[in-house]
């Protein structure tokens, strides 16, 4: 069964304190993964598609990386306005481009002044 | 660019009546979309997929006569929540594909908070 899992399910972080986000997938065979930042009563914000294990994008402070198994959102220096939940999510490679792509439960980051 | 918009952004009805929520990709073409359902605290909930000019496809449990989902335009997809009670008062957000930027990519509408009085 395809399945997405973030960890951790909350984390709070002091301002300039860098850290880690995973996102863990079992999929037969990938298409695309996925990265989004929601902020509370929106809805989820682009940030990044990786297609193959080895990719990395970056974008200010953040950058996505993929492996076979998983992803890791890296957040460098973080500001307060960083807070938010971070969404990943899946496209396995049986799905065409247009079809759905399966969540996993968030990460809720908090940053501290 | 890959603006998607959704109106209204909240609405307040009661119980018996319909409610319809626009989406409309504003800078692309989407042949497909999506509307998802978001409950507080919770990840994103797929309700259907809608592709321009056919039937939406609805997600297991998910009452295709009671949330009617139409994609008539390349840049619009309606849900309509018919006789709306309280248990569907919830966030509904919809998403647009484009092909030609990023396959697979879902860009979000920024969400329509519905409560049902």
């Amino acid at each position: 069964e395809d399945q997405v899992t973030q960890s951790p399910e909350a984390l709070r972080l002091q301002e300039g304190e860098s850290s880690s986000l995973n996102c863990s997938y079992t999929v037969s065979g990938l298409r695309g993964l996925f990265w989004y930042r929601q902020d509370p009563g929106k809805g989820p914000e682009f940030l990044f598609t990786l297609y193959s294990a080895g990719e990395e994008k970056e974008k200010e402070r953040l950058k996505a990386t993929l492996t076979k198994k998983e992803s890791f959102l890296h957040i460098t220096a973080p500001k307060p306005e960083d807070s938010a939940t971070y969404l990943c999510a899946v496209q396995p490679y049986l799905y065409s481009s247009a079809s759905k792509i399966i969540f996993g439960s968030g990460t809720r980051l908090s940053i501290r002044p | 660019g890959a603006v998607v918009s959704q109106h209204p952004s909240w609405v307040i009805c009661k119980s018996g009546t319909s409610v319809k929520i626009e989406c409309r990709s504003l800078d692309f073409q989407a042949t497909t979309m999506f509307w998802y359902r978001q409950f507080p605290k919770q990840s994103l909930m797929l309700m259907a997929t809608s592709n321009e000019g056919s039937k939406a496809t609805y997600e297991q449990g998910v009452e295709k006569d009671k949330f009617l989902i139409n994609h008539a335009s390349l840049t619009l997809s309606t849900l309509t929540v018919t006789s709306a009670h309280p248990e569907d008062s919830s966030f509904y957000i919809c998403s647009a594909s484009d092909p030609g930027r990023s396959p697979g990519t879902q860009y979000f509408g920024p969400g329509t908070r519905l409560l049902v009085l």
